[in-house]
Parts: structure tokens; C-alpha cells; sequence
């Protein structure tokens, strides 16, 4: 059963850098028609696309997050990672890891999605 | 802020059929993109319940179904149950904003 999993700091300082990591057990980061992604949710805003990742091959942004968003794999750890930079308090939130199955002609959906991490921006 | 509009809640008896609807626009759901559903219970991540706007993912039940036509997307829910208490999010691709995009949610509550 494919688990992800998110880790990170949970409180980050205005004007500094989010940083946050997937951790992925039970496939690989690698194999099949996969894009990874993280989403976050927020009273204000709800939930919000950020970033996809197609090992390999494309990377997908948000144009609206672009400008401050970088998205890393690392396959000997089987992990991706998020940071975003310039955070403000509007960047707190639920922050999810998920994997998005490649669908030919279809919205490449969420299927497998982690527990999410709060993330605080407040000095 | 959210390019698909969804009602905010919705409810019914058990056993009843509950509808919620996703509305977009022909940059999203108009243009051809297809639609997702997904439930959220309280303090857990969402769950993928419907894509490519009718098919259901191996293990949800068939009482849940989806639909579209024109700009909008609907959700049904037949034989409601307890356990389908929670927030209820579509999803599509909206090529105006080039992002996928997700819908403002529907809180369903059993009666």
C-alpha cells in the first residue's frame, strides 16, 4: 500500500523559506505514469494546487506560486520536497503531498495523498 | 476566490439521495476538462471518490456517482449513511489560469 508522507518545520518566520519533504513508502517515486505534488489548505483560500512533478520529465507550477515555488526528488531516498520562499502569514496552512495518476485525455487525479502538515508563518 | 462554486452544504435523512453540484465556466469544466470529487472527513486528508467526471476508483461504493453537463459537474450520493458525513470537494484543470483548480466545498450532514 503506497503511504507519503510529509515533514518539516512547523513554524517558519516571515520573509524566510518553507521547506517541507515527502516521504514515499511502498512504491517507488520513479516507476509508472505518476506525477507528485503538494496541495495546501486554508480557511481563506481552500485547497490550493502548488506544484507537479514528473520524475524525469516535466514540472508542472501554479502560475499564481511559481515565482517562489521549487520542487526537488530525491530518488536514493525516495522522497520529494517542497520550498517555497518569501513566505508571508498568507502561506499558513495545511500542506499535503499526493500522487497524481496519469489518466490519457483525463485531469490526472489525487489519489494517494498524505496526512498533511500544518505550517505556521508568524515570527 | 475558487473558479468552481459548490453549495455550501447540503444534508438529508439516511437512505435519502443527496445531490451537490460543481459549477465552472468554459475555461474549465465548459472547455472539456474533466471533473473530480473527493471527500474529506474532519482532520484527514481528502479521498479521491470520482474521476474523469463518471469513474469510480477501485473500493468506493457505487451509491456515490457523478455527472456533467455543459459548465457544471453534480455528485450524487444515494442511500445516505452516517459516514458520509464530511466536506466534499470537485476539481478540474482550468486553462485560463493553467493550474488545477478545486471547488469552494459542500459540508454534507445526515439528518
Amino acid at each position: 500500500q503506497l503511504q507519503l508522507l510529509e515533514s518539516g518545520p512547523g513554524l517558519v518566520k516571515p520573509s524566510e523559506t518553507l521547506s517541507l519533504t515527502c516521504n514515499v513508502s511502498g512504491g517507488s517515486i520513479t516507476s509508472g505514469s505518476y506525477y507528485w505534488g503538494w496541495i495546501r489548505q486554508s480557511p481563506e483560500k481552500g485547497l490550493e494546487w502548488i506544484v507537479s512533478i514528473f520524475y524525469g520529465k516535466n514540472t508542472y507550477y501554479n502560475p499564481s506560486l511559481k515565482s517562489r515555488v521549487a520542487i526537488s526528488v530525491e530518488t536514493s531516498k525516495n522522497q520529494f520536497s517542497l520550498r517555497l520562499s518569501s513566505v508571508t502569514a498568507a502561506d499558513t496552512a495545511v500542506y499535503y503531498c499526493a500522487r497524481q495518476f496519469v489518466v490519457r485525455g483525463l485531469t490526472p487525479p489525487f489519489d494517494y495523498w498524505g496526512q498533511g502538515a500544518l505550517v505556521t508563518v508568524s515570527s | 476566490q475558487s473558479v468552481l462554486t459548490q453549495p455550501p452544504s447540503v444534508s438529508g435523512a439516511p437512505g435519502q439521495r443527496v445531490t451537490i453540484s460543481c459549477t465552472g465556466s468554459s475555461s474549465n469544466i465548459g472547455a472539456g476538462y474533466s471533473v473530480l470529487w473527493y471527500l474529506q472527513l474532519p482532520g484527514a486528508a481528502p479521498k479521491l471518490l470520482i474521476y474523469g467526471d463518471t469513474k469510480r476508483p477501485s473500493g468506493v461504493p457505487d451509491r456515490f456517482s457523478g455527472s456533467k453537463s455543459g459548465t457544471s459537474a453534480s455528485l450524487a450520493i444515494s442511500g445516505l449513511q452516517a459516514a458520509d458525513e464530511a466536506d466534499y470537494y470537485c476539481q478540474s484543470y482550468d486553462r485560463s489560469l493553467s493550474a488545477y483548480v478545486f471547488g469552494t466545498g459542500t459540508k454534507v450532514t445526515v439528518l
